[in-house]
């Protein structure tokens, strides 16, 4: 079935620090891609998303782009910030089931020092 | 406008126990997904509800079941509770079809002891 890998954390920076997180995805048709954020005692919000190859979602300094090639969706930011800490999960729609149910990865969790 | 409402926060269970969820969907939304997220792993889905049918359901035994209001709203129900139940559980709901729009509840903490 559908599923997806990334990398585990926890990812450790510094304020302004290159952040990469990467993600890759098995399915058997083509999905959209979605970058969750969860802060701490919170539910997930979405980050970013791309529904088709070679899109690259953005927001808030976030970026991915989707890389059908290389089965791959990995997060950048230039700079990071404190407020970036939290749990980053990448998620595809299961686009063979009834409902485009979301697959998440395990997540990686982001701490960003000052 | 409220997003996605859970209730309660926190509950404390007794193995063997039944346990009933409460989430009340985003204004406009038609449909509400349930996922079980355990501790430092990502969400999985359990079930859909649409039109107050279960659309799809993930891997999870009979024990979990749901149901849906005339309002769109959901419960969750969970019987013969086991430790391994332990988990925050997340409410998103959603327009029918629109696979981007999920907006997500802060979730649920449900602790088996």
């Amino acid at each position: 079935g559908d599923s997806v890998t990334q990398m585990e954390g926890p990812v450790t920076l510094s304020e302004e620090a290159f952040l990469t997180i990467n993600c890759t995805y098995t399915a058997t048709g083509y999905p959209s891609l979605f970058w969750y954020v969860q802060y701490p005692g919170e539910g997930l919000q979405l980050l970013l998303k791309a529904t088709k190859a070679d899109d690259k979602g953005s927001n808030k300094g976030f970026e991915a782009t989707y890389r059908k090639e290389t089965t791959s969706f990995h997060l950048e930011k230039g700079s990071v910030q404190v407020s970036d800490s939290a749990v980053y999960f990448c998620a595809l729609s299961d686009i063979g089931g009834a409902t485009n149910k979301l697959i998440f990865g395990t997540g990686t969790l982001l701490a960003v020092q000052p | 406008d409220a997003g996605v409402t859970q209730s309660p926060t926190h509950l404390i269970k007794t193995r063997g126990q039944q346990v009933t969820l409460r989430c009340s969907p985003k204004s406009g939304h038609d449909t509400v997904s349930w996922y079980q997220q355990a501790l430092g792993q990502g969400p999985q889905f359990i079930f859909q509800y649409y039109e107050e049918e279960e659309r799809q359901r993930g891997n999870f035994p009979d024990r979990f079941s749901g149901h849906q209001f005339p309002n769109y709203s959901s419960e969750l129900n969970v019987n013969a509770l086991l430790l391994g139940d332990s988990a925050l559980y997340l409410c998103a709901s959603s327009v029918l079809g629109i696979e981007y729009g999920y907006t997500f509840g802060s979730g649920t903490r449900l602790t088996v002891v």
